[in-house]
This record gives C-alpha cells, sequence and structure tokens, in this order.
C-alpha cells in the first residue's frame, strides 16, 4: 500500500526564517511526486512535479528535491503570504490512476 | 481561464435528502474526479473518471455516486446523505496522464444534519 507522511504537522516561522519541509514515501515505483499549496477555504494548487531522485525545481522561494525515499520542500526567507498547508502527493506506476495525498504541513509565517 | 468550477461553495441538508454537487471544467481533460477533505486525514479520493461514461470508485466511495455524460461535467451524487459525509470535497480534473498535476477546483462545504 502507497504511503505518503508529512512532517512537521505544523511549522511557525518568523519572517526571513528559511526551512524544510518533509514528505517521506513509500511507493511500489514512483511515477510522479506533487507538491501543492492550499490555501484556508480554497482547493490545492499545483506547485511542482518530481519524476526521479536527485531531480531539483525551483519557483521563487520555494526549492522541491526528491530522494528514493523522501521529498523537501526548501523555504527560503518566507513571507507572511507563503503561510498556507503545503501537500505532497505521490503517483505510482504501474496503471494505477489514484494518487496518495499526505496529511500536509500548515505553514505559518509571522511578519 | 483554465478553470473548474463547483457548485454550490456551501451547503447545508438533513440527513437523507438526496443532493447533487456540479463541477465543470473547461481544459478538454480526459481525467475527473472526486475528493473529500476531513482533519487528520488529508485529501481522500471517492471517484474517478477517465472519460465519457467511464467511471471508477477511489479510496472511500460508500454512499456517492457519480456520472460522466459530458467531457466537461463530473456531477457528484448523495442519494442518502448521512452526517459522516460532513466534509470539504473538491473536484479536480488533469490529463489523461497520471504524471501530470492536477486542477481543483474552489470545493463544497457540505453539512449534513
Amino acid at each position: 500500500e502507497d504511503q505518503v507522511t508529512q512532517s512537521p504537522e505544523a511549522l511557525r516561522l518568523q519572517e526571513g526564517e528559511s526551512s524544510s519541509l518533509n514528505c517521506s514515501y513509500t511507493v511500489s515505483g514512483l511515477r510522479g511526486l506533487f507538491w501543492y499549496r492550499q490555501d484556508p477555504g480554497k482547493g490545492p494548487e499545483f506547485l511542482f512535479t518530481l519524476y526521479s531522485a536527485g531531480e531539483e525545481k525551483e519557483k521563487e522561494r520555494l526549492k522541491a528535491t526528491l530522494t528514493k525515499k523522501e521529498s523537501f520542500l526548501h523555504i527560503t526567507a518566507p513571507k507572511p503570504e507563503d503561510s498556507a498547508t503545503y501537500l505532497c502527493a505521490v503517483q505510482a506506476s504501474g496503471g494505477s490512476y489514484i494518487p496518495t495525498f499526505g496529511r500536509g504541513t500548515s505553514l505559518i509565517v509571522h511578519p | 481561464e483554465a478553470q473548474v468550477t463547483q457548485n454550490p461553495r456551501y451547503l447545508i441538508t438533513v440527513t437523507g435528502k438526496k443532493l447533487t454537487v456540479t463541477c465543470s471544467q473547461n481544459m478538454n481533460h480526459e481525467y475527473m474526479s472526486w475528493y473529500r477533505q476531513d482533519p487528520g486525514l488529508g485529501l481522500r479520493q471517492i471517484y474517478y473518471s477517465m472519460n465519457v461514461e467511464v467511471t471508477d470508485k477511489g479510496d472511500v466511495p460508500e454512499g456517492y455516486k457519480v456520472s460522466r455524460k459530458e467531457k466537461r461535467n463530473f456531477p457528484l451524487i448523495l442519494e442518502s446523505p448521512s452526517p459522516n459525509q460532513t466534509s470539504l470535497y473538491f473536484c479536480a480534473s488533469r490529463t489523461l496522464e497520471p504524471d501530470t498535476e492536477a486542477f481543483f477546483g474552489q470545493g463544497t462545504r457540505l453539512t449534513v444534519v
């Protein structure tokens, strides 16, 4: 059974204080690992897809990395507008069309 | 603008009263799905559809029905809602390739009393 565990559950940072969110996964062949951002009361918004170990992608203050067992979302010098819940999801290979989502990390950035 | 539109955004209903939540996408995506999101449980897929007239169960299909008569629409039907179906529901669409990102609707907050 595919599993995705995100840590920490919640994270409070001061503006400018860099940190990382973790997504550990167990999957029978990885087709893709996704990061989404979700603001309160809204649907998840796509950030990145990573396909293979060693891959990195960046967008503004966010950088996602991938190993064979986990992915990190690094947030550099965060701003209050980066406050949101960050979701990680994996899509297994082998024909399954059901992605597995983690429970998310709630990030609050204080000014 | 590419979007997934759900209606209604908020719904309060009574146990046993049939309801439908609509979902429409304008990106010509083949794949559409419904999720529920509950505190501490994350997003769980209810049903998905890979094309018109093709639907399949997700992880938590009990108590729900769906239909896909047109490519752009994928309504979620609760024939006899119960309080344990109180949740935040999201519709999503994407291309048929499973390694592409999904586009989510704004959500429907359902309360069953």
